[in-house]
């Protein structure tokens, strides 16, 4: 079973950035990973896939300030120009053949 | 525009049932997978069991709740549906229909629906 590994908490100051990383288990470091955000008191919302080859594709209407990347068997989630609203839950995802994981979760907070 | 509506949830005592309802719109349901995620409070995401898109009858669930819960879809109807039986207090949670892309990534979450196993 595939298990993805977060930092627990993070923060940053309004208007500057931050990278949150999500890390793959052992042997599945070309797999595909998403990314959701979780505002306080919300549903989960899809931000964007990210591939191993670095490459993303970012669900609609989602900020121009949110990107992804890669690099070996861990997956980022950059947000520039941090704002209020980005303080949320961001969690990544992955899966296999019988099974989805999430990582834990990472909390992170705007300054 | 996807949506995804959860229905069904409410308060039910140790060793009860309950069944989740998911009443999808603005895609086509048959074309697919679906999924349903749990998250206890202050928790994070669980994932808890999916069910094949394109006419698949595939079924997949967590450990944690295999042989106590069934998913099933009626694909004239829009919806999908998550069968909780042998309910455990740990089952607390709000459950929150998502949509697949393809057999991936999820690209769409409803708004969630609160279970809570109490006595």
């Amino acid at each position: 079973q595939p298990v993805l590994t977060q930092s627990s908490s993070a923060s940053a100051s309004l208007g500057s950035s931050v990278k949150l990383t999500c890390t793959l288990s052992s042997g599945l470091s070309t797999s595909i990973i998403a990314w959701h955000q979780q505002q306080p008191g919300k549903a989960p919302r899809y931000l964007m896939k990210v591939e191993s080859s670095g490459s993303y594709n970012k669900g609609s209407g989602v900020p121009d300030r949110f990107s992804g990347s890669t690099s070996g068997a861990d997956r980022y989630l950059t947000i520039s120009n941090l704002q209020f609203e980005d303080e949320a839950d961001y969690y990544c995802e992955t899966w296999d053949s019988n099974t989805r994981v999430f990582g834990g979760g990472t909390k992170l907070t705007v300054l | 525009e996807v949506q995804l509506l959860e229905s069904g949830g409410g308060l039910v005592q140790p060793g009860g049932s309950l069944k989740l309802s998911c009443a999808a719109s603005g895609f086509t349901l048959s074309s697919y997978a679906m999924r349903w995620v749990r998250q206890a409070p202050g928790k994070g995401l669980e994932w808890v069991s999916s069910i094949s898109g394109s006419g698949g009858v595939n079924t997949h669930y967590a450990d944690s709740v295999r042989d106590r819960f069934t998913i099933s879809r009626d694909n004239s109807k829009n919806t999908v549906y998550l069968q909780m039986s042998s309910l455990r207090v740990e089952d607390t949670a709000v459950y929150y229909c998502s949509k697949g892309h393809g057999g991936s990534w999820t690209d769409s979450w409803g708004q969630g629906t609160l279970v809570t196993v109490s006595s």
